[in-house]
């Protein structure tokens, strides 16, 4: 198994281009999530899906859409990019969701930096 | 809303002294109790899980962690720091069955002094 996999690594944006995070993963795993990582911020939930079409919104969604038409993958759109969206993005998956007894599992990341 | 405070941002400790580092959650019922390490670069790792049952809870690494409910406290400890184990951690709490959402605290930097 590759686990969950995350691409790019690192990408630079200028302020309103677009963009898509991809987030894949082969364990069949019906929960995925999106957390955004900034120094002495912790890890926020951006958007999370329990289920091929079935998404909803986190703590800091604004900014960020996400569609779910596979169980493997989870990709998070930038339609517009800004600055304050400059961090790293980890997707992460489970079996179920964080209040099963099932371990999730965190991609290597993606670091964004928009200009 | 259920939230993570991790007082201390920054601790150094030398190798072979013990470690606690502490977490305090906000939640009225029983939440389920992560502790995750990362590592320079690295996603995160899961080191132990409370959820239920013996407040005592073991982990990977030789960490362990005390749920104690009256403290509203999960501090994470290990009785002998390695050099490999400076890093970042990361406590996170869920408030209970049938939530889908992990919330973090802000992590605490662990340094370690050879």
């Amino acid at each position: 198994n590759a686990g969950v996999t995350q691409t790019p690594k690192f990408q630079v944006l200028k302020t309103g281009q677009s963009m898509t995070l991809q987030c894949a993963q082969d364990m069949n795993h019906e929960y995925m999530s999106w957390y955004r990582q900034d120094p002495g911020m912790g890890l926020r939930l951006i958007h999370y899906s329990v289920g091929a079409g079935i998404t909803d919104q986190g703590e800091v969604p604004n900014g960020y859409n996400v569609s779910r038409s596979t169980t493997e993958d989870f990709p998070l759109r930038l339609l517009s990019a800004a600055p304050s969206q400059t961090s790293v993005y980890f997707c992460a998956s489970s079996l179920q969701g964080p209040s099963s007894y099932n371990e999730q599992f965190f991609g290597p990341g993606t670091r964004l930096t928009v200009l | 809303a259920q939230s993570v405070t991790q007082p201390d941002i920054h601790i150094t400790v030398s190798e072979g002294a013990s470690l606690e580092l502490r977490c305090n959650y906000s939640y009225g019922a029983t939440p389920y109790l992560f502790w995750y390490v990362q590592s320079p670069g690295q996603g995160l790792q899961l080191l132990l899980k409370y959820f239920s049952g013996d407040t005592l809870v073991q982990g990977i690494k030789g960490f362990e962690a005390e749920f104690k409910r009256s403290q509203s406290s999960f501090n994470l400890r290990k009785p002998s720091v390695h050099w490999s184990d400076a890093a970042e951690y990361f406590c996170a709490v869920v408030s209970g069955a049938g939530s889908y959402q992990l919330t973090f605290g802000k992590g605490t930097k662990l340094s370690v002094i050879p």
